[in-house]
């Protein structure tokens, strides 16, 4: 069975730093792969998906994942963060036998410093 | 906004009752999803229906049900409500049900149970 791991539960970050968080999947198969935020009270929003091609996908809010393979990791990156961007984040596989049925990692919880 | 409508935003119950929570897809969308997140963990998926049929089921005990209607909407109902029922329950909708489809998440209900 598929599984998400997140290692990070909480990270602190200085507004304008860069910002990396961990990602690491477990399938069989050729993973579709997706990055979701979560605003306090809010649903997810999605922030990228990768299918398959370049394995460095741009995605909205400034936010970059690159998907490794030999690392089974897709770890999303933003290059300078804004106090908006204090939220949970979650990475998320897709299983193509079983519909569109993701399965979350246990999620991020970013903070951001003034 | 991603146009998924989820009601109620609260609700309290108590241990054994029943209850039954509603989401409004986006327009144009035929499938929906929905997926429970307890407190501090990623969302877990439920089931999902794709054209009022279910098309692929979680690990949730049959006491966990759903019907979609010919518009689209969607409803969970929950029988014998225990106390590790309390989450939030997050539906979402895609435009088809395959798994490079982008889900919209609703903003969810937040169930309480006492």
């Amino acid at each position: 069975a598929q599984s998400v791991t997140q290692p990070d539960i909480h990270i602190t970050v200085s507004e304008g730093a860069s910002l990396e968080l961990r990602c690491n999947y477990s399938y069989g198969a050729t993973p579709y792969l997706f990055w979701y935020v979560q605003s306090p009270g809010q649903g997810l929003q999605l922030l990228l998906k990768y299918f398959s091609g370049d394995t460095l996908v741009q995605g909205i809010k400034g936010f970059e994942a690159e998907f490794k393979r030999s690392q089974s990791s897709f770890n999303l990156r933003k290059p300078s963060v804004h106090w908006s961007d204090a939220a949970e984040y979650f990475c998320a596989v897709g299983v193509r036998t079983a519909g569109n049925k993701l399965t979350f990692g246990g999620g991020t919880r970013v903070l951001v410093k003034p | 906004e991603t146009g998924v409508t989820q009601s109620p935003t609260h609700l309290i119950k108590t241990r054994g009752q029943q209850v039954t929570l509603r989401c409004s897809s986006q327009s144009g969308h035929n499938t929906v999803s929905w997926y429970q997140q307890a407190l501090g963990q990623g969302p877990q998926f439920i089931f999902q229906y794709y054209r009022e049929e279910e098309n692929g089921r979680g690990n949730f005990p049959p006491r966990f049900s759903g019907l979609q209607f010919p518009n689209y909407s969607s409803e969970l109902n929950v029988n014998a409500l225990e106390l590790d029922d309390s989450a939030l329950y997050l539906c979402a909708s895609s435009f088809q049900r395959g798994v490079q489809e982008t889900q919209y998440f609703g903003p969810g209900t937040r169930l309480l149970v006492l």
